[in-house]
């Protein structure tokens, strides 16, 4: 089971704050790195898989970078607004001998109108 | 709506009692892994499915916790002689790529055991 470290925990942020959160990970046997939502009373979602050290994903405000050699992912998001308050979670994944996805406990991300 | 489905979304048992949850998988999907989740954790991995067969039960939690997929399509986790440590979130997911292993989520069933 891959040590996963996610912080902080939880996140209260005004509306049009940026934010970022941090995940490491194990850098041996790395695959690939994932980043989900999960928006309270629905599924969760995924926002970004990351392969490439050095790689750096963007979907509108929201965006992630990789470092596979120190193991660790940034997740920043840009003028924060009320519907990004969520659960964010990563997950390491060692390809497809491996099967499953080791979460971390997630960043609990609050935006305050 | 042609992505994962489980059901029921939420449980209330009592201490004892048995509860079946089922999956229903994007109909593309061959792999199919259920999760739980508990307050302040991330989801925790119990078992996996490649079509019908169960390629990976030893995280299930103990042997009241066992899944089926017999046709290879939905699939259901059934907990026995529940207990009030089972209270969580079991989330279904399912893939088709195992060079991303990209999951596609259920919204979950919440057990609440009384």
């Amino acid at each position: 089971i891959l040590n996963v470290e996610q912080s902080p925990q939880s996140l209260h942020v005004q509306e049009g704050d940026s934010t970022n959160f941090t995940c490491s990970f194990p850098s041996s046997n790395f695959y690939a790195l994932h980043w989900y939502r999960w928006e309270t009373a629905k599924s969760p979602e995924a926002l970004f898989v990351m392969t490439l050290n050095g790689d750096e994903k963007k979907k509108g405000r929201i965006s992630a970078t990789l470092n596979t050699k120190e193991g660790y992912s940034y997740l920043y998001i840009k003028g924060s607004q009320p519907e990004d308050s969520a659960t964010y979670l990563c997950a390491p994944y060692s390809g497809a001998g491996s099967y499953q996805l080791t979460f971390g406990k997630g960043t609990k991300l609050s935006v305050i109108p | 709506d042609t992505g994962v489905s489980q059901d029921p979304r939420h449980k209330i048992t009592k201490r004892g009692q048995n509860v079946t949850f089922r999956c229903d998988p994007i109909s593309e999907h061959n792999r199919l892994y259920w999760y739980r989740q508990t307050l302040g954790q991330g989801p925790e991995f119990l078992t996996y499915f490649q079509n019908e067969a169960q390629l990976e039960k030893s995280r299930l939690l103990s042997d009241r916790f066992s899944a089926e997929r017999p046709k290879g399509s939905f699939s259901t986790l059934e907990i026995q002689r529940t207990e009030q440590g089972d209270s969580a979130m079991y989330l279904c997911a399912s893939s088709s790529n195992p060079n991303t292993g990209e999951l596609f989520f259920g919204e979950g069933s919440r057990l609440t055991v009384l």
